[in-house]
């Protein structure tokens, strides 16, 4: 089983801010797929085959990295951005997802 | 537009059986392939089930193999989920979720509650 680990756990940014999130595979993947949560509501597809935004989600957002190590960038926070963000895994069975890092607007 | 909308949640004794469905809308049903995965409360995502575009292939984690059972209706454009032998670590909201062109999930549900307890 891959796993896939988050850091940070929890963070804070101040609107404007830069933000990167960083998420780190046990063994290489293909790609990350990344999913925003906004509390009490389903998951988003946010980004896929790690660096294609889904529909929808604003070009401040980006994403890159290869092998075992991928990043969620938002190029300046905004208030809507508070969330948890998953990072995904789909090169092998069982999927499997990140703890999440849950970011907040300071 | 897409939608899913899952029913069938509720309180459940351990070791009883409960049966989840999803209906899906606004896409041609047949074409994708399908996905569960769960949020225990206050807890992270887990991949639970997904199906193929006609039913012949299943994929499970350890975790819920041989006890959980995820199925389609083509015709009805239906998802379901038969989770048998239930444990209180099964206690999560449960999403049906539509593969997207990669091994993804594009499409969410709202998801439906699943409380295993005596």
């Amino acid at each position: 089983e891959i796993v896939l680990t988050q850091s940070p756990t929890t963070m804070a940014a101040s609107p404007g801010e830069k933000v990167t999130l960083t998420c780190r595979a046990s063994s290489s993947v293909s790609y990350m797929h990344w999913y925003q949560q906004r509390s009490g509501a389903s998951p988003k597809l946010w980004i896929y085959e790690t660096s294609k935004l889904a529909s929808g989600v604003p070009n401040r957002f980006s994403g890159s990295g290869s092998g075992t190590s991928y990043s969620l960038t938002i190029n300046s926070m905004e208030t809507e951005d508070a969330a948890t963000y998953y990072c995904q895994q789909g090169s092998s069975y069982p999927l499997t997802f990140g703890s999440g890092t849950k970011l907040e607007i300071k | 537009e897409v939608q899913l909308v899952e029913s069938g949640g509720g309180l459940v004794q351990p070791g009883r059986s409960l049966k989840l469905s999803c209906a899906a809308s606004g896409f041609t049903f047949s074409n994708y392939y399908m996905a569960w995965v769960r949020q225990a409360p206050k807890k992270g995502l887990e991949w639970v089930a997904t199906i193929s575009t006609s039913g012949s292939r299943t994929y499970y984690p350890d975790s819920v193999k041989g006890r959980f059972t995820i199925s389609r209706d083509n015709a009805k454009s239906s998802l379901y989920l038969q989770m048998n032998s239930l444990k209180s670590e099964d206690t999560a909201t449960y999403y049906c979720a539509r593969r997207g062109t990669g091994p993804f999930f594009d499409y969410w549900g709202q998801g439906v509650m699943v409380t295993v307890s005596s």
